[in-house]
This record gives structure tokens, sequence and C-alpha cells, in this order.
């Protein structure tokens, strides 16, 4: 399977609390990015890590890489309603494809 | 960032007949574009790369007879669904990298979607 998986698959948290997806892939990969999508929308480009990178921020978004374990996480602080969405990590590799985690649904309650 | 807009957003097509979704990069030249298909509630999967001037790249599983892809210039590729059933619908997504940002190591542009209901 060209998809990686995330966990949870589904979170739904208080307005003020912090956020926690993961993701796992299987492939060796260039880089790895989060992407945000609304119900029945296109995507939104949160923030790439590379990989030779072990964390990132921006803003109140807190990513981790470990390659050794082929893991990733998105930590979202600080959580407003409008942060609910679904949240796909995707692995680029040498080539130009990538390929997509299988999402976590988050909802934040205000 | 840069746009992608795909055309149409929503389409109702009967059974049996072909529908054409543009993809097009608005303020920027990509030599690659990218078509996702997402059934509801599900990841996104890669379902071909289509490179401008040659032809496209499927993934497994994905028939080339019946997703034809054109990448006809450096701002425009479309996905044709010939003979569509009622199976084939979903979303489409089409994405699309920088020219010049190399490969590999860029974020890539989203167009919106394309909702696609065959009856």
């Amino acid at each position: 399977s060209q998809q990686g998986e995330e966990d949870p698959q589904a979170l739904s948290i208080q307005e003020g609390e912090n956020a926690t997806m993961n993701c796992s892939y299987k492939t060796s990969i260039n880089n790895l990015q989060w992407y945000r999508q609304n119900s029945g929308r296109g995507l939104v480009h949160l923030i790439l890590i590379r990989s030779n990178e072990r964390e990132k921020h921006s803003g109140r978004l807190r990513v981790t890489l470990d390659t050794s374990k082929k893991s990733s996480s998105l930590l979202i602080t600080a959580s407003r309603a409008a942060d609910t969405a679904s949240y796909f990590c995707a692995t680029g590799n040498t080539g130009n494809q990538f390929y997509f985690g299988t999402g976590t649904s988050l909802t934040v309650i205000p | 960032g840069a746009v992608v807009s795909q055309h149409p957003s929503w389409v109702i097509c009967k059974s049996g007949t072909s529908v054409k979704i543009e993809c097009r990069s608005l303020d920027f030249q990509a030599t690659t574009m990218f078509w996702y298909r997402q059934f509801p509630k599900q990841s996104l999967m890669l379902m071909a790369t289509s490179n401008e001037g040659s032809k496209a790249t499927y993934e497994q599983g994905v028939e080339k007879d019946k997703f034809l892809i054109n990448h006809a210039s450096l701002t425009l590729s479309t996905l044709t669904v010939t003979s569509a059933h009622p199976e084939d619908s979903s979303f489409y997504i089409c994405s699309a990298r920088h020219r010049h940002r190399g490969v590999g190591n860029t974020e890539a542009f989203f167009g919106q979607g394309t909702r696609l209901t065959v009856v």
C-alpha cells in the first residue's frame, strides 16, 4: 500500500487544549509534509520537514520526525474551533510523488 | 502561496459518458502535476503523475484507458474519466509543484478538488 498510517483516526478536544497526531510510514523519504483539509475541500500545506531535520516549528504547530522509527508527529498547541479539520501527513521520495497517510479527523469543541 | 485552479468544482454526469477535469497552475509553471482520488472520509490516493510533454505515469491498479491524462502545457493538466460509472464517483484533486524548485523538496499546491457524481 502506498499509504502511511496515522493515529488517532479521530480526535476530539476542548478549545485551548493541545492536539497531537502521529504518522508512520514505510519507505525512505526525502521529506514529510503535513496538510490540512476542511470537509469536502482541497488541501492546505501546513509544514514541511526534511529527512535531516528532527523538529520544526511554525506558529502553533510543532512537527517532529524520527527517521529511525519512520514516524512523525504534529502538535497543535492552544487549539481553536477553527482548527477543526482533517490532517494528513504526506511523504515525499526522491521522485516527484507524494503519498498520503490515512488522516486524523480533529474536532475542537468551543 | 501559489494558486492551483481546478475546474469544475462539482459535476454530475450520466453513466457511460466522459468527464474532463482541468487543473491549472495560475501563477507558476509546473512540469509535473499529480492527480489524486479521495473517497468519503478516506485519505488521498495518488492516481498518476502528469508530466508536461510526455506520457503520464500511473500508479499500480489505476486503469490508464479509463483515466486519461494530458499535460498539454506547463500550466495545464487534464484528467478525463471515460465511460464513467457510479463507482467512479469520488473527489478528484490535483496538485502541482513549481518548475524551478527542484524535485522532492518542496510543498505541493493543491486545487480545490472536483466532486464527481455519476448517476
